[in-house]
């Protein structure tokens, strides 16, 4: 089956400095990658979705001078939390559609990658 | 905009025993795509079944089945012959049948317990 790598799959870092998410599908081409948080024992919140070659679409609320998002490749999304603060701190997990599929097949999730900001 | 609403936080069944998760959504399309997905403690995020929109027959897969009530909006889990490695949050998802807005939309989650 299709699978997304995501890494890393847990960070700490400073807080002021940046820390960079990447997910690649590895055996598979992802046009589109859905980028979502989680706050614990919340659920999952879309944060912004990304297409490759172009510019991520954020959601109402989400800083994107703060989430950088880049889908240069077919094979690579990337998510930098610039300037990282405390209450970043949170589960970021990305979502995958690969090329030629049709809107309705199915999404590959990557296992998560766990921020503590300190 | 579309929203998907659990509104049982926690839900206990007993080993062997059938539990029901509710879910109710909100939208003004016609067609779209009904989900649960199971995340156990490792956070990895499991599709446990699907069910489209255009279908009147209720989705199965082995031990878990939906209810689908489009009129009603509401899409149930049923778990039948619960086991331990059942025991996970689960979160009922909508997603619609178009390629622009294609992403998944959660609910607030059920954190399920299965007692031995």
């Amino acid at each position: 089956g299709a699978v997304v790598s995501q890494h890393p799959s847990w960070v700490i870092c400073k807080s002021g400095t940046s820390v960079k998410i990447e997910c690649r599908s590895l055996d598979f081409q992802a046009t589109t990658m859905f980028w979502y948080r989680q706050f614990p024992k919340q659920s999952l919140m879309l944060m912004a979705t990304s297409n490759e070659g172009s510019k991520a679409t954020y959601e109402q609320g989400v800083e994107k001078d703060k989430f950088l998002i880049n889908h240069a490749s077919l094979t690579l999304s990337t998510l930098t939390v610039t300037s990282a603060h405390p209450e970043d701190s949170s589960f970021y997990i990305c979502s995958a559609r690969g090329a030629g599929q049709g809107f309705n097949s199915p999404l590959h999730f990557g296992n998560g990658t766990r921020l503590t900001v300190t | 905009a579309q929203t998907v609403t659990q509104s049982q936080p926690e839900m206990s069944v007993q080993e062997a025993e059938t539990v029901t998760l509710s879910c109710t959504y909100d939208t003004s399309e016609s067609d779209y795509y009904l989900f649960w997905y199971k995340q156990p403690p490792s956070r990895q995020m499991i599709l446990v079944i699907r069910q489209e929109a255009y279908k009147q027959q209720n989705a199965t897969e082995n031990r878990f089945s939906v209810n689908f009530q489009k009129a009603a909006k509401s899409f149930s889990l049923k778990i039948s012959d619960s086991q331990l490695g059942d025991a996970a949050m689960y979160f009922c998802a909508y997603r619609k049948s178009s390629a622009a807005g294609n992403m998944l939309t959660f609910g607030g989650g059920t954190r399920l317990m299965v007692k031995p």
